[in-house]
């Protein structure tokens, strides 16, 4: 089994502040997706991470693979209510046809 | 946007019943595949299908589970006798290419809940 361990699990900041969501693994991935979901709906990609020491900005958004591809980190700057959800990381591993999805980190950010 | 479809977005079935999760990718995708998320847990891959069969499994895709593709544009999940274990969020994805085409993005659908009594 690829775990994909995400933390932290909870995060309640004030609007403004800034975060860090970690996703971390003993196992090498081919690439590395984080995702989006909100109540009630399905998971909505936010990036894609696919070389080692890649890092992608998406607005307050910034995204890093870790340089040994185990890893991933989500750093968003002066966060907004808007933020508000649940982010999850997913790996996808070399010659596989699936996802294998983290455990998920529920954001709050109080206005 | 296209965007992939489930119906219904809500099942209750008894336990022992047949249940059967349909799901529209979007037209021009290949691959396709289910997830499933047990309340308050991670997203869990089922299986992924491309060219009329089964291309990866997961160990909870057991001998329970089918998957098919009836006509060009319907994807289903048919649970032949569902156990309480199995309520849960089931949701569709798929990719034009595949999740090994690294860049490839998989596209869900807003899933389906399955309540089992």
């Amino acid at each position: 089994t690829q775990l994909l361990e995400q933390s932290p699990q909870f995060l309640s900041i004030q609007e403004g502040e800034n975060l860090t969501v970690y996703c971390n693994s003993s196992s090498v991935f081919s690439s590395l997706q984080w995702y989006r979901q909100e109540p009630g709906e399905g998971p909505v990609l936010l990036v894609t991470v696919v070389t080692g020491g890649e890092v992608k900005k998406l607005k307050r958004l910034t995204f890093q693979f870790g340089d040994a591809r185990k890893d991933s980190s989500l750093h968003i700057t002066a966060a907004q209510p808007g933020d508000t959800g649940l982010y999850l990381c997913a790996g996808e591993r070399t010659g596989a046809n699936n996802l294998f999805f983290g455990t998920g980190t529920r954001l709050t950010v109080i206005p | 946007e296209p965007e992939v479809t489930q119906t219904p977005s809500h099942q209750v079935t008894q336990m022992g019943q047949e249940v059967i999760l349909r799901c529209v990718p979007i037209s021009n995708h290949l691959y396709f595949y289910w997830y499933r998320q047990i309340l308050g847990q991670k997203v869990e891959f089922l299986v992924s299908f491309y060219n009329n069969e089964i291309s990866e499994k997961s160990e909870i895709f057991d001998d329970q589970f089918s998957v098919e593709r009836p006509d060009g544009s319907n994807f289903t999940l048919k649970i032949r006798s569902t156990k309480l274990e199995d309520s849960a969020m089931y949701f569709c994805a798929s990719t034009p290419q595949g999740v090994k085409k690294s860049t490839d993005t998989q596209y869900f659908g807003p899933g389906t809940r399955l309540t089992v009594l």
